[in-house]
């Protein structure tokens, strides 16, 4: 059974830094990787996804990075700003099988940037 | 290209109604996912559907819970009897026909709330 683990559960940082969430999951048979950002009370906004076969994407000032087979991704904001203040989730979608579809979440990293 | 439509956006029943909740996919997407995210947990996958057919229901309660994808309109999700431990946000996703990327991407969420 995959499980999907995100470290720090929280994080506060004052605006400007460059910081980095944790994402690491237990069965490394993955298609994909997605990072979400949920805002409080909303739904969830796609960031970044990266393939099985990719190692990292780029989107503005977020970078994410795939390590499949030590079961590890990181998600890299640059310059982090207080609009960044959300709730960041990690998914895997495991490869092939019945459960083709299925997005396995973890508990998501508070992310708190103060001015 | 309109997201992913969900209604309603806030649904309040007391024990034992029923609550339909409708999922209406991107435009050209063809498979609908279902998750579920209960208070202080993080989201679980509950069913993923296709045109007319239910392809893993692995996440589904067994009993009051139903859910269809018919060939003409939307996706419903169906809790008869509710309960207050059904009480959680209710989020669909849809993704394009199965040919490379498989993004996921999500609706705002339906809030449930049963009294």
């Amino acid at each position: 059974k995959q499980e999907v683990t995100q470290i720090p559960a929280a994080l506060s940082v004052p605006e400007g830094e460059n910081l980095v969430l944790n994402c690491s999951f237990t069965d490394s048979a993955i298609y994909n990787l997605q990072w979400f950002r949920q805002d409080p009370g909303k739904g969830l906004t796609s960031l970044l996804l990266i393939q099985s076969s990719q190692r990292e994407q780029t989107s503005g000032r977020l970078n994410a990075s795939l390590d499949k087979s030590s079961g590890r991704s990181t998600l890299y904001i640059a310059a982090s700003q207080p609009g960044d203040s959300a709730t960041y989730l990690c998914a895997v979608k495991r490869a092939g099988g019945t459960s083709y579809g299925k997005l396995t979440f973890g508990q998501g990293t508070i992310l708190t940037v103060h001015p | 290209n309109a997201g992913v439509m969900q209604n309603p956006r806030h649904l309040v029943r007391r024990r034992g109604q029923e609550a339909r909740l409708r999922c209406s996919p991107m435009k050209g997407h063809s498979h609908v996912y279902w998750y579920r995210q209960l208070p202080e947990e993080g989201l679980k996958f509950m069913v993923y559907l296709q045109k007319e057919n239910i392809i893993d229901e692995s996440g589904m309660p067994k009993e009051r819970f139903s859910a269809e994808f018919p060939k003409e309109g939307p996706s419903i999700l169906r809790i008869q009897q509710v309960v207050r431990g059904d009480s959680a946000a209710y989020f669909c996703a849809s993704s394009p026909p199965a040919s490379g990327n498989n993004e996921q991407f999500f609706g705002p969420g339906t809030r449930l709330t049963v009294l």
